[in-house]
């Protein structure tokens, strides 16, 4: 089974704070992605990589950052954090284009 | 542009009765569509998805949907639900020739009444 993991499952910052989200997966998968979730809206795609130290700007990636230095780890950086970041993040991965992707449990930030 | 739209945000149904939650999209080219389910605290797994061929596609857990590309509707049924299909569901496409990026709906809550 491929597997997803990410650092944390609940996190609290404060305004102005640099915040790193870690996912890692398990399965050699080339893509990978950064989703926010928020009601209503449902996921919004913030950035994707398909490749070691490649990276594409989703529907929403002001504010944010990415690295992918090794094909098995995505960062997401959050490089002065704001209340209106406050959401639920999922990470996805996925072997190739159009190929299922597999989700992570979230991490859900609070922003204070 | 391609978008995805789920017209119903929440769906109450009695327990052991039929659902159907519906999915459109807008694309002026070929799409690959797919159905998430995202039970309470949890990531997003796949129920089913439509890459070609038969325009219905079985999924897991009982769920069914099928294609209809001229009314670019990929529609979610399951003939009788129990309490576990409790969950939010999310209707994707993604480009058939190139298919990074997922374009994913807003969401349906399904809530099964006992």
């Amino acid at each position: 089974d491929v597997k997803v993991t990410q650092s944390s499952r609940y996190l609290v910052k404060r305004t102005g704070e640099k915040v790193f989200l870690e996912c890692v997966q398990d399965m050699d998968h080339e893509n990978m992605f950064w989703y926010r979730q928020d009601p209503g809206l449902g996921l919004r795609l913030i950035y994707f990589s398909y490749d070691v130290k490649m990276k594409e700007k989703g529907d929403i990636p002001e504010g944010y950052s990415v690295s992918r230095e090794k094909k098995e780890r995505f960062s997401l950086i959050l490089e002065s954090a704001s209340t209106n970041q406050t959401s639920m993040y999922l990470c996805a991965s996925s072997l190739a284009s159009v190929e299922t992707q597999y989700f992570g449990p979230g991490t859900r930030l609070l922003v204070l | 542009a391609q978008s995805v739209t789920q017209l119903d945000s929440q769906v109450p149904v009695f327990e052991e009765a039929p659902v159907e939650l519906r999915c459109n999209y807008s694309s002026s080219v070929s799409v690959y569509l797919f159905w998430y389910v995202q039970y309470p605290n949890q990531g997003l797994q796949l129920l089913l998805k439509y890459l070609s061929g038969s325009t219905l596609v079985k999924g897991i857990n009982g769920f069914e949907a099928e294609f209809n590309k001229s009314q670019t509707s990929f529609h979610l049924r399951k003939p009788s639900v129990h309490i576990s299909d409790t969950a939010e569901y999310f209707c994707a496409v993604t480009l058939a020739n190139t298919g990074n990026q997922f374009y994913f709906g807003t969401g349906t809550s399904l809530t099964v009444i006992p």
